[in-house]
Formats: structure tokens, sequence, C-alpha cells
């Protein structure tokens, strides 16, 4: 079975400054997707981004980008010139092949200092 | 719809009791996915719809939860004589096919058990 490893609880990064978030992962499987998702106190879950691990070029969204290192089943979210509204917990998540569903690493809580 | 909708969004319940929660998924999207989030934690797998069938129960927790989901429509997801440990809020999901462009989660359901 495939599983998510987010081995730090928290996280806490200046605003403006720079931060990264840790992700691995495992599986047995050839292709697949990965996703970082923010979750606000709202509740509500929203994706940041998404890789293809068929892709070697690490995706990019504006101030997020991700370093996707295949072999090392490793998946990291770097947050640049950090902001208030980034306050949050992010999930790693991956997805497998048909059928399959997003499996979720436990989470990080990111909080930003004024 | 243009979102993801979910009620109620709260729900406070006596201990023994069912209850009933709503999801209401992006129009289009044949997969509808049902998550648990106790708190400080990650997302646990449920049930997952590929329209009115589940390919995957695989994670509901016990005989007491049973979820339908009617076409490619509205699901619900129904809790019987609920536990104090069920207490936890409840996310849904909906995406296109498999999801590989991530999935549209709710708000979600806080469900309380007293």
């Amino acid at each position: 079975a495939q599983t998510v490893t987010q081995s730090q609880p928290e996280m806490s990064v200046q605003e403006a400054e720079t931060v990264t978030l840790s992700c691995t992962y495992d599986t047995s499987e050839s292709d697949y997707y990965l996703f970082w998702y923010k979750q606000p106190p709202s509740r509500q879950m929203i994706l940041v981004i998404r890789q293809e691990a068929y892709k070697q070029q690490n995706a990019t969204e504006n101030r997020f980008s991700v370093n996707f290192q295949k072999a090392a089943k490793s998946f990291s979210l770097k947050i640049s010139d950090s902001q208030l509204g980034d306050a949050a917990m992010y999930f790693c998540a991956y997805l497998g092949g048909a059928n399959s569903k997003l499996t979720f690493g436990k989470g990080i809580t990111l909080s930003v200092r004024p | 719809g243009a979102g993801v909708s979910q009620s109620p969004s709260n729900k406070v319940t006596e201990k023994g009791k069912d209850v009933e929660l709503r999801c209401d998924p992006i129009s289009g999207h044949t997969a509808l996915y049902w998550y648990r989030q106790r708190l400080g934690q990650g997302l646990e797998f449920l049930i997952y719809f590929q329209g009115n069938s589940a390919p995957d129960k695989s994670g509901l927790p016990s005989d007491r939860f049973s979820a339908e989901r009617t076409g490619e429509s509205v699901s619900t997801l129904t809790i019987q004589r609920t536990q104090q440990e069920d207490s936890a809020v409840y996310l849904c999901a909906s995406s296109l096919d498999h999801g590989d462009y991530g999935y549209t989660f709710g708000s979600g359901t806080r469900l309380t058990v007293v």
C-alpha cells in the first residue's frame, strides 16, 4: 500500500522569507500524481500544486514550487515570499493508478510571523 | 453547482442516534469521495464512488457506516448508533474521472457526538 510521510508536525517562517515543507512517499508504481493541499481554519482543502510523476520538470505555481525527486521518492514544497495568508495546515498527497484514491500525509502546521 | 456543497455544516448529536451527512458534488464530476478528519489529524479515506457504484469501500470503519449516491449526483453518508469516537470533520470531494487533476473538496461537516 502507498504511504505518505510528513515528518515535521509544525514549522514557522518569517513573513517574506522562504520555507520548505518536506514529504516522502512509498510506492511500487511508476506512474502516479503528487499534490500539495492547503487547509486554512475554514476547513476548505485547497489544491496548491500538482506534479505528474512522468514529468521531470518541477511544477511551479506563482510563489509555490516543488522539488520532486522520483528516485528518492521525495516531494517537497517551497513557498517563497511567505505571506500571512499562507498560514495553514499543508498536506502532501499521492494518487496512483485507476480506481485508487488520494492518500494523505498527516499534515504540517505552518505559521507565518509578521 | 460551482463547488462541492456539504450539509449540515455542523451537527451535534447524542450518542446512539443516527445521523445523515449530505454532499452535493460539482456537476459533471463522476467520482465522489468521503474522508474523515479527526482533530489535528490527516484525512482518513472512507469510501469512493464512480457514478453510483462504489468500487472501494475499504475505509468504512464499521458496519455502522454506510453511504449511497444517486447517479452522478448527491451522496449521503449515514452513521448509525453514533459513538463519541465518531466525532470528527467529514469531508466530501469530487473529481472528473479518476482525479488526476486533483479533487475539489467541500467545507466539511463537523460532527460532535455528546
